[in-house]
């Protein structure tokens, strides 16, 4: 069974620190890799979407990277603001089209 | 543009009544998906439509859900009847044509409690 696994589970950190979670896969049969954003009571919002080995992606303060020798990919955030708080997931596609979803990592930033 | 629309945003439902979602995808999205999200979990696929085709439906419980996408538009999914174990949020997404590269759009999701 293929498994995406994110860590941490949760954190809570202070406005103006920054942050970084990551997203584990299986390096085999590597597609594609998706962060999606998702604030309570809203639509999950796309961040990301990485195929390339070593892919740097940046939208505002919030950019990921990718390694799919390794099997991993990490999201920072710098100087986290309260807006930032959400659920961020990440997302494999492997070989079809379905997206195989990690747990998520829940941010909590506060003022 | 409007997103992908979804309704109810929530429901609550005695076990074992049925008990139906619906979904408008993003005009022009050829491919639309439903996934489950159970407490504590990553969104899970139930069902993959390309245009009115179920393509990939592995995931679906068939003996009580059941999903349509008639005219390859707006798409139902239905439960019945419903158990305890629905309780969940249920997200619909789509996309123009369903490739690896594709960004997935999603709905706000409906969240069931079965009581």
């Amino acid at each position: 069974i293929l498994n995406v696994e994110q860590s941490p589970q949760s954190l809570h950190v202070q406005e103006g620190d920054s942050t970084n979670f990551t997203c584990s896969f299986p390096s085999s049969n590597f597609y594609a890799l998706h962060w999606y954003r998702w604030e309570t009571a809203k639509s999950p919002e796309a961040l990301f979407v990485m195929t390339l080995n070593g892919d740097e992606k940046k939208k505002g303060r919030i950019s990921a990277t990718l390694n799919t020798k390794e099997g991993y990919s990490y999201l920072y955030i710098k100087g986290s603001q309260p807006e930032d708080s959400a659920t961020y997931l990440c997302a494999l596609n492997q070989a079809g089209t379905a997206l195989i979803f990690g747990k998520g990592t829940t941010l909590s930033v506060s003022s | 543009e409007a997103g992908v629309v979804q309704s109810p945003r929530y429901k609550i439902i005695e076990k074992k009544q049925p008990v139906a979602f619906w979904c408008n995808p993003i005009s022009g999205h050829n491919t639309l998906y439903w996934y489950r999200q159970n407490l504590g979990q990553g969104p899970e696929l139930l069902i993959r439509y390309e245009n009115e085709e179920a393509v990939d439906d592995s995931q679906l419980p068939k003996d009580r859900f059941s999903a349509e996408r008639l005219k390859g538009v707006d798409s139902t999914l239905k439960i019945q009847p419903a158990e305890l174990g629905d309780s969940a949020v249920y997200l619909c997404a789509s996309s123009f044509s369903g490739g690896y590269q594709e960004t997935q759009y999603f709905g706000p999701g409906t969240r069931l409690l079965v009581l």
